[in-house]
């Protein structure tokens, strides 16, 4: 069945670095991969979204990349600021077409 | 409405309790699904609907569950004989037409408590 995996550990950054997450999968080859934001006692919110056929994505200080060779998706934030400290977390299509699948998510936390 | 809303925000059941968690989804959204996220996890995909029709329950843990939007918007999660394994947050997110690589808005969830 389909695997998500996102880095186990928290990330702790110093403010004005980039962060870097990482989101690999297995047993499956996703249509499109999203990426949320969860903050404490709140639901995700969407952040973006990268099709297969796309290699990388940007919006103001986030990017984030699609490699479906490696089956890997790695997210950006540059420029990273404390009030960027939160949990992300990853999504794919799951094989009904309709849910997504999500990772654990990675909790960062930047410092100033 | 402005957002996904779901009520109560919390609630504490004894063991063996039903419970009833509501979902009032974006007005307009076709798509409407219900997640379990346990403490320090991912969201887990519990089930979709497509206006009134549930068109997946997979993720549903077991015949406790149940689900329903018969209106074809607002939802309702009912757990019957509530047990501990079923404290966790329950999310509901809504999409606008159900076609797939949409993006779901998300309520604040629903945090329960089975004592």
């Amino acid at each position: 069945s389909q695997k998500i995996e996102q880095n186990s550990e928290a990330l702790n950054i110093q403010e004005g670095k980039t962060a870097t997450l990482t989101c690999n999968y297995t047993n499956y080859s996703p249509a499109y991969l999203q990426w949320y934001r969860q903050d404490p006692g709140r639901g995700p919110v969407f952040l973006l979204l990268i099709r297969e056929n796309e290699k990388e994505k940007r919006k103001e200080r986030l990017k984030v990349t699609f490699d479906t060779t490696l089956k890997q998706s790695l997210f950006h934030i540059t420029a990273s600021q404390p009030a960027d400290s939160a949990t992300y977390l990853c999504a794919l299509d799951g094989d009904s077409g309709y849910a997504l699948n999500f990772g654990k998510g990675t909790s960062l936390l930047v410092t100033p | 409405g402005a957002g996904v809303s779901q009520s109560p925000r919390y609630k504490v059941a004894k063991r063996g309790q039903d419970v009833a968690l509501r979902c009032d989804p974006i007005s307009g959204h076709v798509s409407l699904f219900w997640y379990q996220q346990a403490l320090g996890q991912g969201p887990e995909f519990l089930t979709y609907f497509q206006n009134e029709a549930q068109l997946d329950k997979s993720g549903l843990p077991s015949d406790r569950f149940f689900a329903e939007r018969p209106e074809g918007s607002v939802s309702t999660l009912k757990i019957q004989r509530t047990q501990q394994e079923d404290s966790a947050v329950y999310l509901c997110a809504s999409s606008n037409t159900g076609q797939g690589g949409e993006k779901l808005f998300f309520g604040s969830g629903t945090q329960l408590s089975v004592l």
